[in-house]
């Protein structure tokens, strides 16, 4: 069983639907990081959080540190949020980091 | 936000040459730096860590010889790709952090190589 888990894989939805992308972990974290991965491979930080909510725009994340869950919502989706959404889970113990990554969620947002 | 620098974004290059991808922290000290490698359609797959002025900590089955880091600065990692060969074509990005708990680690632009 992967240490992270998320779904769905892949996901394509029409635009202006609202949007949920699911992480599980099983192990214990100090912090995760949800990532989007644009077609030709650059990376970009959305969020880090430890507990709680954040937004940013069209974007929300939860974590629910007692389930080892978080959620990744976005809301009025547009054909420009098409990536791979990536769940990371941050770890930091004994001065040594970790980082343990999700398969990733492929969303292709039709117009 | 922070932001680090990875060069070049793309490279092909003969079997058998070298190739070094440099990831540079713009405008904070980067005490960890950490390699990835991405395969078509695949998850990251870490390939080391490093810390600023100690030797990399390959992950299991990463040939450290091939794959040779340096990062003698708080601002700068390299990764050479030594005698490469097609299989090594991929997709490698790098990240870095500050050090300090529960910071973001920040990512570079990713450099695709290619051997050809």
């Amino acid at each position: 069983k992967n240490e992270v888990e998320q779904s769905p894989q892949n996901l394509t939805a029409q635009e202006g639907e609202f949007i949920t992308i699911n992480c599980s972990y099983s192990v214990g974290i100090s912090a995760l990081h949800w990532l989007q991965q644009h077609p030709g491979g650059g990376i970009v930080s959305l969020f880090m959080l430890s507990s709680g909510k954040k937004k940013h725009g069209r974007l929300i994340a939860t974590i629910n540190i007692q389930e080892k869950h978080s959620s990744l919502h976005i809301t009025a989706s547009h054909p420009r949020d098409s990536a791979v959404y990536i769940c990371a889970v941050y770890d930091y113990m004994d001065s040594n980091y970790q980082l343990i990554w999700g398969a990733g969620t492929k969303l292709i947002i039709k117009p | 936000g922070a932001v680090v620098s990875q060069h070049p974004s793309r490279v092909i290059c003969k079997s058998g040459t070298s190739v070094k991808i440099e990831c540079r922290s713009l405008d904070f000290q980067a005490t960890t730096m950490f390699w990835y490698r991405q395969f078509p359609k695949k998850s990251l797959m870490l390939m080391a860590t490093s810390n600023e002025g100690s030797k990399a900590t390959y992950e299991q089955g990463v040939e450290k010889d091939k794959f040779l880091i340096n990062h003698a600065s708080l601002t700068l990692s390299t990764l050479t790709v030594t005698s490469a060969h097609p299989e090594d074509s991929s997709f490698y990005i790098c990240s870095a952090t500050s050090g300090a708990v529960n910071t973001e680690a920040f990512f570079g632009q990713g450099t695709r190589l290619t051997v050809v």
